[in-house]
């Protein structure tokens, strides 16, 4: 997958929960994303970074907040977790120029009771 | 805004038979377009690209592509499906610059022996 990984892999949680999830890289590329995965929906972009410190809301951000510290870390936080974001969360890099594709992660599968 | 379609959830085929995923796009500017293939539990993985130049795109696996402006469509196809074929399959879009990219809601396509 790339050089990304992302961690953990599977959790279960409870409503009203923090919940950080963390992605990691490895080829040094300047934007990374998180996108969600639902039934039905396809794959819809949360937040995503074009650099250290720098981030920009997508389509579904309500709820989500993220850091980016680091080139190769970018974490996404639910501050309070809720029953609509259980789903699977993907993180993908790109190296920014607007002709080359994303490479995504393994994905992380988050259950919220 | 950009935008893609895939009009149908489900596609079957039968094993040796030509395929086709539909995917159509609504872009303001030229359009730079992908596909993607998701396996069970994993992540999405790149298959092919349009940026400019020959209609007809040729990716991973076998697969194959046609870009038709006049039709603002990015059809995938391949000349003869395997069963190690099935999966889910995603269209995305970006009109240039640094944009995220846009994806469809999916496509499943099943090849039955």
């Amino acid at each position: 997958d790339a050089g990304i990984t992302q961690s953990p892999r599977h959790k279960v949680t409870e409503t009203g929960t923090p919940v950080t999830l963390r992605c990691h890289q490895t080829e040094n590329h300047r934007y990374m994303y998180w996108y969600r995965q639902d039934p039905g929906h396809g794959l819809r972009l949360i937040h995503y970074s074009y650099g250290v410190k720098d981030t920009d809301k997508g389509e579904v951000s309500d709820g989500y907040s993220v850091s980016r510290s680091k080139t190769e870390d970018f974490l996404l936080t639910l501050e309070s977790a809720t029953s609509s974001q259980t789903s699977v969360y993907f993180c993908a890099i790109s190296d920014g120029e607007f002709y080359n594709e994303q490479f995504f992660g393994p994905g992380t599968r988050l259950t919220v009771l | 805004a950009q935008s893609v379609a895939q009009p149908e959830d489900q596609v079957n085929v039968a094993e040796g038979n030509p395929l086709t995923v539909k995917c159509t796009y609504s872009v303001s500017g030229n359009p730079y377009l992908f596909w993607y293939v998701q396996y069970p539990n994993r992540g999405l993985q790149f298959l092919l690209k349009y940026i400019t130049g020959d209609n007809l795109v040729k990716g991973s696996y076998g697969f194959e592509a046609e870009f038709n402006k006049s039709q603002t469509s990015f059809h995938l196809k391949k000349p003869s499906a395997l069963v190690s074929d099935s999966a889910l399959y995603f269209c995305a879009v970006r009109d240039g610059g640094n944009t995220p990219l846009v994806f469809g809601k999916g496509t499943r396509l099943s090849v039955i022996a």
